[in-house]
């Protein structure tokens, strides 16, 4: 299996900007996905294909790469983006998630 | 406004089984594939099973091949699945998801889920 590697956790001020990484341990072409999970909830679509911004997502929110490295950015973080964030890829079978970053606001 | 709610989680013995219904409003269900992900507790997501439009085609993860299955009835807009032979590695949180497969297949909405503890 595709297996995808995130940072576990990341702490930022209001008003940052914030880079969440993920990595692929094979090519996944542009087929990757980040979903947002706060606590309590289930997650929510942000990111389809690499960086195409799900309805209703805030401007705020944008992805990019491609092949094995990929990025979620938010910019500026505003408090209520505190969640866990995952990434998931399509391209390989079966699809799979990485393990979250858990973004923390200072 | 799509909504999808997950319902039949409980607390069972290892080796019985149960069965997870979700009921979806807002949507044509018929034009979607669907799917099941679980997430254990403090743990990732996973993707457990997906179903075609009119259920002819079904996948699994390895996993869960031969225990689960998957079903869909579109006259009722509902969604199922059918765990058998649970183990103790089964219990988590199970929710029903849209599968998009433009892009090769992501989840766009998502129900709250319904929680699945297997332990004697």
């Amino acid at each position: 299996d595709t297996v995808l590697t995130q940072s576990p956790a990341l702490a930022v001020s209001p008003g940052e900007r914030v880079s969440i990484s993920c990595r692929a341990s094979e090519g996944v072409n542009s087929y990757m996905h980040w979903y947002q999970q706060k606590p309590g909830q289930q997650p929510k679509l942000l990111i389809y294909k690499a960086s195409n911004l799900a309805s209703g997502v805030p401007a705020r929110f944008s992805g990019s790469g491609s092949g094995t490295d990929f990025t979620l950015t938010i910019d500026p973080v505003e408090a209520d983006d505190t969640a866990t964030y995952f990434c998931q890829q399509s391209w390989n079978d079966p699809r799979t998630f990485g393990g979250g970053t858990k973004l923390e606001l200072k | 406004e799509v909504q999808l709610v997950e319902s039949g989680g409980g607390l069972v013995q290892p080796g019985r089984s149960l069965k997870l219904s979700c009921a979806a409003s807002g949507f044509t269900f018929s034009d979607y594939y669907m799917a099941w992900v679980r997430q254990a507790p403090t743990k990732g997501l996973e993707w457990v099973a997906s179903i075609s439009y009119d259920g002819g085609s079904t996948y699994y993860r390895d996993s869960v091949k031969g225990r689960f299955t998957i079903s869909r009835d579109n006259a009722k807009s509902s969604l199922y699945l059918q765990m058998d032979s649970l183990r103790s590695e089964d219990t988590a949180t199970y929710y029903c998801t849209t599968l998009q497969l433009r892009s090769r297949g992501y989840f766009d909405f998502w129900g709250p889920g319904t929680m699945v503890t297997v332990s004697s």
